[in-house]
């Protein structure tokens, strides 16, 4: 059973363009929605994370978007450039002290010039 | 946040043969730490929850006997591959629990 589902699998943008990911989850016991960025052969970086008690959250280019009623959340790169390329994978986590973080599928991003 | 790092980045070992991956946390003393395997393509699979002197916590279907993990201090944990073979071969990743994961750079292991 996927948690939290994550779409399109990959996305081809043009230098500039924004693009969009999209997650969704069920489980309303996740209480934190952190994205993270992955170059091939490199662990993943956190880029950002959002809890449900806010709506948007905007750091530098990036933003997240966090709609609790549809338990969605989303996120969106401003601007985009060819060094964005890379993968992003949503995660969500319980609440209750845990620091598990369940996974999406990831979103294999290519800003072309 | 946490500075993590691993050792080794890449290894090549003969079928049949145990490799070991250190994952250390260089600033941050870590009690808990997790270990992913990644296949190409795909997403990050969680394979176990290190804790710092007790036993690791494995994910349904990850053999404890192949995949041994040792957290024996606050800032190292390792991942011992017994009989390696070719299907092991993947990227291991560990990461740390503080008020985030904070993942390392990855371990590329290819067995022949």
């Amino acid at each position: 059973q996927q948690q939290v589902k994550q779409s399109p699998q990959s996305l081809i943008v043009q230098k500039g363009g924004i693009p969009i990911i999209n997650c969704a989850y069920e489980n309303t016991a996740f209480d934190y929605f952190p994205w993270y960025q992955q170059f091939p052969g490199k662990g993943p970086a956190l880029l950002i994370a959002i809890r449900p008690d806010v709506s948007e959250k905007k750091e530098g280019r990036f933003t997240i978007s966090f709609n609790k009623s549809a338990k969605q959340f989303s996120l969106h790169i401003m601007d985009s450039q060819p060094g964005d390329s890379a993968t992003y994978f949503c995660a969500a986590r319980l609440a209750a002290g845990s620091y598990q973080l369940t996974f999406g599928k990831g979103t294999k991003l290519s800003v072309i010039p | 946040g946490a500075v993590v790092s691993q050792h080794p980045s890449r290894v090549i070992c003969k079928s049949g043969t145990s490799v070991k991956i250190e994952c250390r946390s260089l600033d941050f003393q870590a009690t808990t730490m997790f270990w992913y395997r990644q296949f190409p393509k795909q997403s990050l699979m969680l394979m176990a929850t290190s804790n710092e002197g007790s036993k690791a916590t494995y994910e349904q279907g990850v053999e404890k006997d192949k995949f041994l993990i040792n957290h024996a201090s606050l800032t190292l944990s390792t991942l011992t591959v017994t009989s390696a073979h070719p299907e092991d071969s993947s990227f291991y990743i560990c990461s740390v629990a503080s008020t985030e994961q904070f993942f390392g750079p990855g371990t590329r292991l290819t067995v022949l």
